[in-house]
């Protein structure tokens, strides 16, 4: 156990729908990551939130937008969903990322899009 | 895109077998990172090479870094039917990590 945890577990939505996605980091980590993991294939970063800031953005659109909060906790929101955000999304948390150290992952949230 | 690439995309061994997975990757780096995972679950942190090292072992793994060909390789020794999961690499290159397609592992008992 890494002890970031992600809600809800599993996520039904139809297309054109909103959702928001919940990461607890791991106790004393500021900065947290989501990635983006479609079925058989690796996971594709999304953006990094570090001190409530964003930190940097993947190749995604702006409807993918996400906060972090004071106690380093984040959301991912995913506004007018299409049928290919049907994918794995997992957050990770970590001091900001250096020469050393490492993410650790929560156990993802699978949204399917219908 | 994906900056990593794994080679093979799957591979099955007996138990008892070693395992050996390739990543190649496209930019310079700060660290080289593989994670493991299980069925679709979150990924687990295995082993961190930092870009000044070559080589370096934890347990029943041995990752080796070769900055000037820019690739990587993942040796478990000893495999069991436990190991069998997904393996990826993870490059960093700045704050965020970039990862291959992976190698999808089976060991056999």
């Amino acid at each position: 156990e890494t002890g970031v945890t992600q809600s809800p577990t599993h996520l039904i939505k139809t297309r054109g729908q909103q959702v928001t996605l919940r990461c607890s980091s791991q106790s004393g980590h500021n900065t947290v990551s989501w990635y983006q993991q479609a079925l058989g294939q690796g996971p594709q970063f999304i953006f990094q939130y570090y001190r409530e800031e964003e930190n940097g953005r993947g190749n995604f659109p702006p409807r993918f937008s996400g906060l972090q909060f004071p106690n380093y906790s984040s959301e991912l929101n995913v506004n007018a969903l299409e049928l290919d955000d049907s994918a794995l999304y997992l957050c990770a948390s970590s001091f900001p990322l250096g020469e050393h150290n490492e993410q650790f992952f929560g156990p993802g949230t699978r949204l399917t899009v219908l | 895109s994906q900056q990593g690439e794994e080679d093979p995309q799957a591979l099955s061994i007996q138990e008892g077998e070693n395992a050996t997975m390739n990543c190649s990757y496209k930019t310079s780096i700060n660290n080289l990172q593989w994670y493991r995972q299980n069925s679709g679950r979150g990924l687990v942190h295995l082993i961190l090479i930092r870009s000044n090292e070559r080589e370096k072992h934890s347990g029943r793994l041995r990752v080796t870094l070769d900055t000037s060909k820019k690739s990587s390789s993942l040796l478990i020794t000893a495999s069991r039917a436990a190991d069998t999961a997904s393996y990826f690499c993870a490059t960093n290159a700045g704050n965020m990590l970039t990862f291959g397609g992976g190698t999808r592992l089976m060991v056999k008992p």
